[in-house]
């Protein structure tokens, strides 16, 4: 086990609700990303928190956001969202070379399955 | 265009046998690259990083060519356990994001 939790697992929303899902990163970890997976999918890159501070994101909206604690768990949030939500979402933690920058090696989490009705 | 492009397969070959996989990249960016594996309904897990002079991690040898920015992954003497979906990774030097592939299937049969 890679020591990244995250909760819930399995959860149902319908279009227009706003989901939270959490992540416990492996201790020692500083940096938190977390991606999306669609089913058939590779995983997608949503956004990085080192240091409680965005300092990446990939092509996503707005009303994706996110937080990342000083224990450095972390947080996604989705607002207003769309059947195309869907997906596995994953948490990832690493440590962080310098700048927040992570080794590439991502320890990630068994992930919540979101399904949008 | 994805930044990262795999056959997705699905491989199916009998134990024993060798399997190779290959990745193309868009990116000339790219710099650091890595192979992970998906376990069905699990999480990815780190493989093997891939250098530039290629490397090998027992059955396991991957291979880079900048030039043609193609990456490949070798299986030698396939094992029931070796099933799972390979995902082909990217990552530009000072990115923070990890560009994943689609995947490729891998069924090893008895």
């Amino acid at each position: 086990e890679t020591g990244v939790t995250q909760s819930p697992t399995h959860l149902i929303k319908t279009r227009g609700q706003q989901v939270t899902l959490r992540c416990s990163s492996q201790s020692g970890h500083n940096t938190v990303s977390w991606y999306q997976q669609a089913l058939g999918q590779g995983p997608q890159f949503i956004f990085q928190y080192y240091r409680e501070e965005e300092n990446g994101r990939g092509n996503f909206p707005p009303r994706f956001s996110g937080l990342q604690f000083p224990n450095y768990s972390s947080e996604l949030n989705v607002n207003a969202l769309e059947l195309d939500d869907s997906a596995l979402y994953l948490c990832a933690s690493s440590p962080s070379i310098q700048g927040g920058v992570n080794t590439g090696e991502l320890f990630f989490g068994e992930g919540s399955r979101l399904t949008v009705l | 265009r994805k930044e990262v492009e795999q056959d997705p397969g699905p491989f199916n070959v009998p134990e024993g046998a060798t399997v190779a996989f290959n990745c193309t990249y868009s990116n000339s960016a790219s710099q650091s690259f890595f192979w992970y594996r998906q376990d069905c309904r699990k999480e990815p897990k780190l493989l093997m990083s891939v250098y530039s002079s290629g490397n090998e991690d027992g059955r396991f040898t991957a291979q880079l060519n900048r030039a043609s920015q193609y990456i490949s992954l070798l299986i030698r003497d396939s094992k029931l356990s070796d099933s799972a979906t390979y995902l082909c990774v990217a990552r530009k030097n000072s990115g923070y994001a990890l560009n994943f592939g689609k995947g490729t299937s891998l069924l090893v049969t008895p």
